[in-house]
């Protein structure tokens, strides 16, 4: 099956820097890879998606970039505000599976003013 | 309110006895999958559905646990024998049939079990 893997697990920096949450998959057929940002005690929210036949993907501040030959996809988020502090979970997918989400294991972004 | 909706939101139970947790999806939405999350874990695939019927079930779901989409709508998920490793915080999600298209996640229910 799908494992994906996501580095780091936590990552802090200043209050408009940039932030950059890397994953990895070992499942070649995957094909959907979304982004989820967790508050506490909320629920996972998709920030943003990327499919296997686009490289890049951007929405304002956020940017995922996929690597399918390396199989890796990463999240970029410019000019940090504290209101970007959370979880951030990657996943990947096969259309062809039902959509079954497989997660990384997170990573909690603080963001200092 | 529009979104997935998840009852009850917190249960405590004590080991030993059985639990049953309701999600109702988005209403045009087909698809329908359960979640565990344990604490500074991400989410882990339960089991999925698709208008009624359950197409897949992880191998982290023992016989203790069930799930069921009667009419394709919602969903129920029943714990048996409860035991202190179920404690977690169960996601539901739905989504419309199609590759690729997003889940919306429901709040959750946050099982304790004592």
């Amino acid at each position: 099956g799908e494992n994906v893997e996501q580095h780091p697990s936590t990552l802090s920096v200043q209050e408009g820097d940039s932030a950059v949450i890397k994953c990895t998959y070992s499942d070649s057929a995957s094909n959907y890879f979304p982004w989820y940002k967790q508050e506490l005690g909320k629920r996972p929210q998709l920030i943003i998606d990327i499919r296997s036949n686009v490289g890049e993907k951007k929405d304002q501040r956020i940017a995922v970039t996929l690597n399918k030959t390396a199989k890796h996809f990463s999240l970029h988020i410019t000019e940090t505000q504290p209101e970007d502090s959370a979880v951030y979970f990657c996943a990947a997918s096969r259309n062809n599976a039902g959509n079954m989400l497989t997660f990384g294991g997170g990573t909690r972004l603080m963001v200092k003013p | 309110d529009t979104g997935v909706s998840q009852d009850p939101r917190h249960k405590i139970t004590k080991r030993g006895q059985n639990v049953t947790f309701r999600c109702d999806p988005i209403s045009e939405h087909n698809r329908l999958y359960w979640y565990r999350q344990t604490l500074g874990q991400g989410p882990e695939f339960l089991t999925y559905f698709q208008n009624e019927a359950q197409l897949e079930k992880s191998r982290l779901l023992s016989d203790r646990f069930s799930a069921e989409r009667p009419k394709g709508s919602f969903s129920t998920l029943e714990i048996q024998r409860t035991e202190q490793g179920d404690s977690a915080m169960y996601l539901c999600a739905s989504s419309p049939q199609g590759g690729g298209t997003e889940a919306f996640f429901g709040q959750g229910t946050r099982l304790t079990v004592v």
